[in-house]
C-alpha cells in the first residue's frame, strides 16, 4: 500500500535552515508530483510547493520562493523539503502529500513533521 | 497571486445541513477540491472537482458550483463532522496551488 513516512521533529535556532525528508513506498515514485503542506500553530493550511520526481523540476509559492528548496533521491525514493533562513513564525507541521492524477487531488500524505523555531 | 475566501467559522445542530463557501476569480476555470483537517491528523480529500465524491466518504458531502463560488454541503451533520475544511484550487496554468483560509465546522 501507498505509505509516506516522514522524518522526525526538528528544533531550530532563528536563521537556521532545517531539510524535512519524505519517504515513499507502495508505488512508482518517479510517476506522481510530490508536494509539500504546512500548517502553524492555530493557523490553516498553507501550500509550499511541488517537486516532480521523474525529472527534478520544482515549482514553489511566491511565499516561500528564495528561502525553499525541494529535491529527490530516486535511489531510495525519497522526496526533501529544506527552508532556510527560518523564522518563528515557521513553526509548523510540514505534510509531504502525493498527486494522484488523472483528477489531481492529493490522495496520500505523510504523518506531519513538527518544526519549531525558538531560540 | 490570488486567494480562496472562506467563512471562518459555521456552526450548526446535528442532523441539519451545514454549507460551507469558497469564493474565488479563478473558479470559473479552475476545479475546487476540499479537504477536511481535524487536530493532529493529516487532512482526508471529501470532495474533488468540484462535485465529486472519493470512495469511502459519506454520501452526507456534496459539492457544488456557480460563478467564483463552490460550496461544499454536508448533509445531516454528525458530531464526527466537526472539524475544519478547506477549498483547494491551482491557478489557471495548474503549477500553482492556494488553499483557501478555511473554515470551522462546530457542532453544536
Amino acid at each position: 500500500q501507498v505509505q509516506l513516512v516522514q522524518s522526525g521533529a526538528e528544533v531550530r535556532n532563528p536563521g537556521a535552515s532545517v531539510k524535512v525528508s519524505c519517504k515513499t513506498s507502495g508505488f512508482t515514485f518517479s510517476k506522481y508530483y510530490m508536494h509539500w503542506v504546512r500548517q502553524a500553530p492555530g493557523q490553516g493550511l498553507e501550500w509550499i510547493g511541488w517537486i516532480n520526481p521523474y525529472i527534478g523540476t520544482t515549482n514553489y509559492s511566491q511565499t516561500f520562493q528564495g528561502r525553499v528548496t525541494m529535491t529527490r533521491d530516486t535511489s531510495v525514493s525519497e522526496v526533501y523539503m529544506e527552508l532556510t533562513s527560518l523564522r518563528s513564525d515557521d513553526t509548523a507541521f510540514y505534510y509531504c502529500a502525493r498527486l494522484l492524477t488523472p483528477d489531481y487531488y492529493f490522495d496520500s500524505w505523510g504523518q506531519g513533521t513538527l518544526v519549531t523555531v525558538s531560540s | 497571486s490570488y486567494e480562496l475566501t472562506q467563512p471562518p467559522s459555521v456552526s450548526v445542530s446535528p442532523g441539519q445541513t451545514a454549507r460551507i463557501t469558497c469564493s474565488g476569480d479563478v473558479l470559473p476555470k479552475q476545479y475546487a477540491y476540499w479537504y477536511q483537517k481535524k487536530a493532529g491528523q493529516a487532512p482526508v480529500l471529501v470532495i474533488y472537482k468540484d462535485t465529486e465524491r472519493p470512495s469511502g466518504i459519506p454520501e452526507r458531502f456534496s459539492g457544488s458550483s456557480s460563478g467564483t463560488t463552490v460550496t461544499l454541503t454536508v448533509s445531516g451533520v454528525q458530531a464526527e463532522d466537526e472539524a475544519d475544511y478547506y477549498c483547494l484550487t491551482a491557478d489557471s496554468s495548474g503549477s500553482l496551488y492556494v488553499f483557501g483560509s478555511g473554515t470551522k465546522v462546530t457542532v453544536l
